[in-house]
């Protein structure tokens, strides 16, 4: 199976911050990286597919990159309402595990 | 409009079974995996495995083979995961998702939270 290093664990940053979430996995998975955020008491939700392409209606400050084995979220300027805790998954083969997970505190 | 709908909470006892859905609508059911997804109190997003309605093809993480049973009904739109024998370990919320072809979790349902409690 794949392994997820996904850091940091948490982090808290200002507004208007530029925020980095690294992962990592044990082998490469080309570019079947994928980025969720999720809210307490909500479901998650897909912000970035296959390293680095935006999903519809997600705000264009949320960036994907890399590929192999090294993966990055950016977030360009960090808002309000980008608390929460963000993770990674892979889906090069079964199992298609996920990250640890980075939760964000906003200062 | 692509929706997946979980069924409610449900409370009960070690040894108990269980069966909780998932009822898709606005897609092809039969055209695209249902990943399930575990998050237990407090922690994170656990892949559990996954079912194609197309064909009810199963693929499982290791961790959960033999712990749960995937299946869907394409009459109803309808997957499912089903515990024979619960254990307090099992207390956790369960997340269905929707697959897209590309491999990532493009849908969610609400999650049902599931609670093993003697």
């Amino acid at each position: 199976d794949i392994q997820m290093t996904q850091s940091p664990s948490s982090l808290s940053a200002s507004v208007g911050d530029r925020v980095t979430i690294t992962c990592r996995t044990s082998q490469t998975i080309s570019n079947y990286l994928n980025w969720y955020q999720q809210k307490p008491g909500k479901a998650p939700k897909l912000l970035i597919y296959a390293a680095f392409n935006l999903q519809g209606g997600v705000p264009s400050r949320f960036s994907g990159g890399g590929s192999g084995t090294a993966f990055t979220l950016t977030i360009s300027s960090l808002q309000p309402e980008d608390s929460g805790t963000y993770y990674c998954q892979h889906s090069y083969n079964p199992p298609h595990t996920f990250g640890q997970g980075t939760r964000i505190e906003i200062k | 409009e692509v929706q997946l709908e979980q069924s409610g909470a449900q409370v009960k006892k070690p040894g108990e079974s269980l069966k909780i859905s998932c009822k898709t609508s606005g897609y092809s059911f039969t055209s695209s995996w249902i990943a399930w997804v575990r998050q237990m109190p407090g922690g994170g997003l656990e892949w559990m495995g996954m079912i194609f309605p197309g064909d009810s093809n199963i693929i499982f993480s290791p961790s959960f083979q033999g712990q749960v049973t995937m299946s869907a009904d394409r009459s109803l739109t309808t997957a499912y995961l089903q515990w024979d024998s619960l254990k307090a370990s099992d207390s956790a919320i369960y997340f269905c998702a929707r697959q897209a072809t590309r491999g990532d979790l493009d849908f969610w349902g609400q999650g049902t939270l599931v609670t093993v409690s003697s």
